[in-house]
């Protein structure tokens, strides 16, 4: 099984609104991932969790905080987010084998629209 | 730094063969991947290559890997058109920055019937 759960799949929120979405995996893998992904664009990495620790975190604005609960859930909260945020929200994860953080494996995405 | 080329689009007739073509500069890449991505949806794992590999085949997927000239082709057999979408070509980082993908653009496959 290599699935990645997110939920929701999409999302509308106005740009005072405080949402969050989630993703899931039971891989047991060790790494997660979120990215953002515009129209028409490769993924743009966010952040990086190792062992529920933040480990990267790509300058990303203050308004999108991120959280680990466990090893099989990861958070991404939102606020006082802005319309050009309105992207495809991807999240992924892969295991530590021998050379290093291997194949990482993505779900299907939220879709926010920020108004 | 890193930077990983693709053309952006490719036209085929459904049963023909489909070659996406991918350049990277990082010598260092552990892993290469190639992922696929139907529209409104996630990215999907099609298959991912070892640097020290040159050849890997699976089912209708061929890449090959020309490390000497940093060069990644994927060969889709008999193409259908469950098969559009768009294809992006990947590299993983090594030692202490694998976590890290560098992206093609992406090459927009349209299989015409």
């Amino acid at each position: 099984d290599t699935e990645v759960t997110q939920t929701p799949k999409h999302l509308v929120m106005g740009m005072t609104n405080k949402k969050s979405l989630k993703c899931e995996q039971h891989m047991g893998h060790r790494a997660m991932y979120w990215y953002k992904q515009k129209a028409k664009k490769p993924p743009e990495l966010m952040f990086v969790y190792s062992y529920e620790k933040l480990s990267i975190n790509e300058s990303v604005p203050s308004r999108f905080s991120p959280e680990c609960p466990n090893s099989s859930l990861l958070n991404l909260h939102l606020h006082a987010l802005q319309p050009e945020d309105s992207a495809l929200y991807l999240c992924a994860s892969s295991q530590e084998g021998g050379g290093g953080w291997e194949t990482q494996y993505f779900g299907p995405g939220t879709r926010l629209l920020v108004l | 730094g890193e930077d990983v080329e693709q053309s952006l689009f490719l036209s085929v007739r459904e049963g023909d063969s489909s070659v996406i073509n991918c350049t990277y500069t990082d010598s260092s890449s552990t892993y290469l991947y190639w992922y696929k991505q139907e529209p409104g949806a996630g990215l999907q794992l099609l298959t991912y290559i070892f640097s020290n590999m040159d050849m890997k085949q699976d089912q209708r997927l061929t890449v090959l890997l020309n490390k000497k000239d940093k060069h990644l082709s994927l060969r889709i057999a008999d193409t259908q058109t469950g098969d559009s979408a768009i294809y992006f070509c990947a590299e993983s980082g090594s030692g202490g920055s694998n976590y890290k993908l560098t992206f093609g653009k992406g090459t927009l496959l349209t299989v015409n019937p």
